[in-house]
């Protein structure tokens, strides 16, 4: 099947700094791509969806000026969460779906985010 | 409301059985449905997809229905084995290309 590589796969940082999750679509042009937050035995949460060259779509409750989402090219999109916090850890996963993949959406490794 | 609900306790059945599990939604008219298999610490990986017009779907062991009147989909293994221990999340999309993810179920099959 088609591989999202989500990079780095676990990161730590300090309060009050900026931290960048990079989704990969290796073999496929993802045309959108979503972001989730997960955290400990709950479901996956979406964060926003974004379509390659345009403004990403944040769901309620979702602050777009803490969690910046850029997906600049078919292939990568990235989620910054600026000015982290605590509360902020959790495990964040992308996923992506475009052209030669149909209707099934593949997600990345997930990226885990621990703020100290 | 919209709600997509999976069983929260975990389903412990013993090797070689068939494990069941169940995805309850209410207040959404999904044109699929789908299922993907978590391991703690990973991301989702897809298992099967089920489109509205479809009552059964197999791949393999696994076999998932879905029965738009009672707004539910079972997902089923067969033969189960050890290696199918996971939690198994049902999704379903919201008709803009959105998928909205159950809490999942989690699978313990004992040898």
């Amino acid at each position: 099947g088609a591989v999202v590589s989500q990079h780095p796969s676990w990161v730590i940082c300090k309060s009050g700094t900026s931290v960048k999750i990079e989704c990969r679509s290796l073999d496929f042009q993802a045309t959108t791509m979503f972001w989730y937050r997960q955290f400990p035995k709950q479901s996956l949460m979406l964060m926003a969806t974004s379509n390659e060259g345009s403004k990403a779509t944040y769901e309620q409750g979702v602050e777009k000026d803490k969690f910046l989402i850029n997906h600049a090219s078919l292939t990568l999109s990235t989620l910054t969460v600026t000015s982290a916090h605590p509360e902020d850890s959790s495990f964040y996963i992308c996923s992506a779906s475009g052209t030669g993949v149909g209707n099934t959406i593949y997600f990345g490794e997930g990226s885990w985010l621990t703020v100290v | 409301s919209q709600k997509i609900e999976q069983n929260s306790e975990a389903l412990n059945i013993q090797e070689g059985k068939t494990a069941t599990l169940t995805c309850n939604y209410t207040n959404y008219s999904p044109a699929y449905l789908q299922w993907y298999r978590q391991d703690p610490g990973r991301g989702p990986v897809f298992l099967l997809l089920i489109r509205e017009n479809e009552k059964e779907k197999r791949k393999e062991r696994l076999k998932v229905t879905f029965d738009t009147t009672l707004k539910q989909s079972l997902f089923h293994i067969t033969a189960s084995q050890p290696a199918d221990s996971a939690t198994y999340l049902c999704a379903l999309d919201d008709s803009s290309y959105k998928l909205i993810f159950g809490s999942g179920t989690r699978l313990l099959v004992r040898p």
